[in-house]
């Protein structure tokens, strides 16, 4: 299993300003993804973070509100950009491998004020 | 592409009764199927998966699964539920080739009653 860590555990912004989410994971992983939790919902996949070149985003996500990046296959950064309180919401790291099933960090509580 | 179902947005259930929690998915390849538990204000535990072979899929807590190919399901099932049962559960799926995206559906919130 992975270990994977987030920081930060929680924020609270101020709308128009950007938040950066850190994921570090204590082995070389293949896949890194980026979820988001909004406030009694499910887990919506923002994006695949891929090593060495662009993330591959979901239907309903782009690159200049959520942009990513994945220098090395341990560690990956989120950011929300230009904040409303619409994104307020849980920010969740996932890896994954060939025959396992994802691994979580335990999230970024994001409210924006 | 992959999607989940989840039949049922709540469930009530008093302690110490049956109950199942039902998920069908719908993917044109062969899936890994998986459910997740999550306590309030906690992160995603997993509760079991289905790989590959056999079909009645034990997890933690006393959870089993049983996949079901030909009617794409892969329904949660617990003997008798406890108070600390009460959660969110996700069930969710990916293919098990090409991708390791997982997908999941809308979830399921077991409320236990004494």
């Amino acid at each position: 299993s992975a270990v994977i860590s987030q920081k930060p555990s929680r924020d609270i912004c101020q709308r128009g300003t950007s938040l950066t989410i850190q994921c570090q994971v204590d082995s070389q992983v293949t896949m890194m993804f980026w979820y988001r939790q909004q406030p009694g919902q499910s887990l919506t996949l923002i994006a695949t973070a891929n090593q060495g070149s662009e993330a591959t985003y979901e239907s309903g996500f782009v690159i200049d509100k959520f942009p990513i990046s994945r220098p090395n296959l341990t560690f990956s950064t989120l950011t929300v950009s230009n904040m409303s309180p619409e994104d307020s919401s849980i920010y969740l790291c996932s890896v994954a491998d060939s025959n396992t099933e994802a691994f979580f960090g335990q999230g970024t509580r994001l409210t924006v004020v | 592409a992959q999607s989940v179902t989840q039949l049922d947005s709540q469930v009530p259930v008093f302690e110490e009764a049956p109950v199942e929690l039902r998920c069908n998915y719908s993917s044109s390849v062969s899936v890994y199927l998986f459910w997740y538990v999550q306590y309030p204000n906690q992160g995603l535990q997993l509760l079991l998966k289905y790989l590959s072979g056999s079909t009645l899929v034990k997890g933690i807590n006393g959870f089993e699964a049983e996949f079901n190919k030909s009617q794409t399901s892969f329904h949660l099932r617990k003997p008798s539920v406890h108070i600390s049962d009460t959660a969110e559960y996700f069930c969710a799926v990916r293919r098990n080739t090409g991708g390791f995206k997982t997908i999941f559906g809308a979830g399921t919130r077991l409320f236990v009653k004494a």
